[in-house]
């Protein structure tokens, strides 16, 4: 089992709905990652959190908000998406963030929350 | 540019035969190697990292690799695998930041492994 736990596990929403991603980790990480999966495609990097502060965007749209209340809470803001936003989220975590000398780059992954837009 | 390659796309197998799943990646200096394993409808997990010292790294389900720096290579092995393998399987590595890397992870874009009976 992972120890990064991501709520929901599917989702279904409409274009003009407002949802939200949830993920937490318990392993003291100081760093926590939002990828997105489409199907038979590797995760692409959206956002990385820090020490709880937004160190990199990847150029997400604004139709995607995120949110770190704590070290270990990570939130995904949804609002306004479009069909091709369907995807499955997976959310991450890392002892250290990017640019951190100790960081190996391994990250330890939850089981993401699959998005469906109508 | 800066990448990481997976030149099998897809793989197909028998029950007992052997693997080998080949990752090239285009980053000079020090990199750190892993291969993810994605089973249908579960999340990533970790198979095995190379970090440093022993180029041949043993990982979880009789699952080896071999770091060759000169061929910037991490090809993932298995010497019998199993109708169980069947999966997609993920080579990632974290670039040297000097390489604008800033150590994101980066991932190849897959190898759809599966095995028949």
């Amino acid at each position: 089992d992972t120890e990064v736990t991501q709520t929901p596990k599917h989702l279904v929403m409409g274009m003009t709905n407002k949802k939200s991603l949830k993920c937490e980790q318990h392993m003291g990480h100081r760093a926590m990652y939002w990828y997105k999966q489409k199907a038979k495609k590797p995760p692409e990097l959206m956002f990385v959190y820090s020490y709880e502060k937004l160190s990199i965007n990847e150029s997400v749209p604004s139709r995607f908000s995120p949110e770190c209340p704590n070290s270990s809470l990570l939130n995904l803001h949804l609002h306004a998406l479009q069909p091709e936003d369907s995807a499955l989220y997976l959310c991450a975590s890392s002892p250290g963030p990017p640019g951190f000398a100790a960081n190996t780059g391994e990250l330890f992954f939850g089981e993401g929350s699959r998005l469906t837009v109508l | 540019a800066q990448s990481v390659s997976q030149h099998n796309h897809h793989v197909i197998l028998s029950e007992a035969a052997s693997l080998e799943l080949g990752c090239n990646y285009s980053y000079g200096g020090t990199v750190n190697l892993f291969w993810y394993v994605q089973y249908p409808g579960q999340h990533l997990q970790l198979l095995l990292k190379y970090f440093s010292g022993d180029p041949l790294v043993k990982g979880i389900k009789g699952f080896e690799a071999e770091f060759i720096k000169s061929k910037f290579s991490f090809n993932l092995r298995k010497p019998s695998v199993q109708w169980s393998d069947t999966a997609e399987y993920f080579c990632a590595v974290n670039p040297p930041p000097i390489t604008g890397g800033g150590n994101k992870l980066t991932f190849g874009t897959g190898t759809q492994l599966k095995v028949e009976l």
